[in-house]
């Protein structure tokens, strides 16, 4: 079975410093997807960053970048310039090509101090 | 576009109480999941619908949860009777077909119910 694992429950960092969370996962399949996910306290879950597995260029959407290590099962989500708005849960999840089930970790909680 | 939408967005009940929510996905979309939180977890899939048959319950404690996706749009989640470890945060998500990481298929979450069971 697939699982994923998040390390850190709370991380902080500085308004307009770096961050990096962390996620490892265990699968036996050679092709899927990995996800990080965005939960503010309105509790919808927000699609930040996909990286399809047979990529190796590490995706980045602005702000937001991974770091995708395939043979050691890691996937670390980097948040460069940090906003107040970044504030949230974040959730590290997995999900096999054509499946339908994503698979999430347990989140880390990011806090942004002004 | 509107998103997925839900309701009620809180409820409170006592156990051995009955409770039922409520999802209206994303118009077009034909793959409709329900989703479990419990406090301090990632959220746990529940059943899967696309259109109007299921297509994953395995996950689903059929004693007391149940679900229907009647005329393949709206969908309704119930419990009956609710326990205390039923408290979490119940989301709803849709996509156009089934596929969560396909970029093009819309994988779109609600904003949940919080129910808790006291």
């Amino acid at each position: 079975a697939q699982t994923v694992t998040q390390s850190q429950p709370e991380m902080s960092v500085q308004e307009a410093e770096t961050v990096t969370l962390s996620c490892t996962y265990d699968t036996s399949e050679s092709d899927y997807y990995l996800f990080w996910y965005k939960q503010p306290p309105s509790r919808q879950m927000i699609l930040v960053i996909r990286q399809e597995a047979y990529k190796q260029q590490n995706a980045t959407e602005n702000r937001f970048s991974v770091n995708f290590q395939k043979a050691a099962k890691s996937f670390s989500l980097k948040i460069s310039d940090s906003q107040l708005g970044d504030a949230a849960m974040y959730f590290c999840a997995y999900c096999g090509t054509g499946a339908n089930n994503l698979f999430f970790g347990t989140g880390t909680r990011l806090t942004v101090i002004p | 576009e509107a998103g997925v939408a839900q309701s009620p967005r809180y409820k409170i009940i006592e156990k051995r109480q009955s409770v039922a929510f409520w999802c209206n996905p994303i118009s077009g979309h034909a793959t409709l999941y329900w989703y479990q939180q419990i406090l301090g977890q990632g959220p746990k899939l529940l059943i899967q619908f696309q259109n109007n048959g299921v297509v994953d319950d395995s996950q689903l404690p059929k004693d007391r949860f149940s679900a229907e996706r009647l005329k393949g749009v709206d969908s309704t989640l119930k419990i009956q009777p609710a326990k205390l470890e039923d408290s979490a945060v119940y989301l709803c998500a849709s996509s156009l077909r089934g596929g969560a990481g396909i970029p093009n298929y819309g994988y779109t979450f609600g904003s949940g119910t919080r129910l808790t069971v006291v």
